[in-house]
């Protein structure tokens, strides 16, 4: 069964650092990976999605994400944070017909 | 405007009081879903359906029941609550089972 795990489940950083948020999934077959980003009092929107059409994926706000088979790991950054970065982030993987969430990274972003 | 609505937002009822909530959703997706989120476990997916009259389990089912009459309303259904469903629920749909999920606002219940 597929199983995602997101290191660390708080992360803080300074406004204008890197921000290294870290999945790792579990699966023998090609994953289908997201990031979602949830604010306070708000359900989940997609950050980004892997579609095997690029190890490299872009996605809204800045953010991007790594997919490197190797490490089974779908790692997503932003080279510079900003404030309104501040949320709760999710890493989801589908494993057969499932979306598996892991248990989320919450952002702190400090002035 | 494109959006999963979810009701009510807040509920706070007592152990063993049926209750249902609503989801619907004007995209004309065929996917549905519903999660629960808890501390620290992140989002569990307890039930979705892949079209009208089909649904499945997902991940933590005991305890509830869906029902898919309607392409665009997916409620979930809690026959007998109890305290440790207290959680915030969330429905979502996309159009397919791989594609982009669509979140509601949330449900925060609480079971006392």
């Amino acid at each position: 069964a597929q199983s995602v795990t997101q290191l660390g489940s708080h992360v803080s950083v300074s406004e204008g650092a890197l921000v290294l948020l870290r999945c790792n999934y579990s699966s023998s077959v090609p994953p289908y990976l997201f990031w979602y980003v949830q604010y306070p009092n708000q359900g989940l929107q997609l950050l980004l999605k892997y579609t095997s059409a690029a190890t490299l994926v872009k996605g809204i706000n800045g953010f991007e994400a790594e997919f490197k088979k190797s490490e089974t790991s779908f790692h997503l950054t932003k080279p510079s944070a900003h404030m309104s970065d501040a949320a709760e982030y999710f890493c989801a993987a589908y494993g057969g017909q499932k979306l598996v969430f892991g248990k989320g990274t919450k952002l702190t972003v400090n002035p | 405007e494109a959006q999963v609505t979810q009701n009510p937002r807040y509920l706070i009822t007592v152990t063993g009081k049926k209750l249902t909530v609503t989801c619907s959703q004007n995209m004309n997706h065929e996917y549905m879903s519903w999660y629960r989120q808890d501390p620290g476990l992140g989002l569990r997916q307890i039930y979705y359906s892949m079209n009208v009259e089909v649904t499945d389990k997902g991940d933590v089912p005991e305890g509830y029941k869906v029902s898919r009459k309607e392409k665009r309303n997916f409620p979930l259904i809690l026959e007998s609550p109890s305290p440790n469903q207290t959680s915030l629920y969330f429905c979502a749909s996309s159009f397919g089972r791989y594609e982009k999920l669509f979140f509601g606002s949330g449900t925060q219940l609480s079971v006392l």
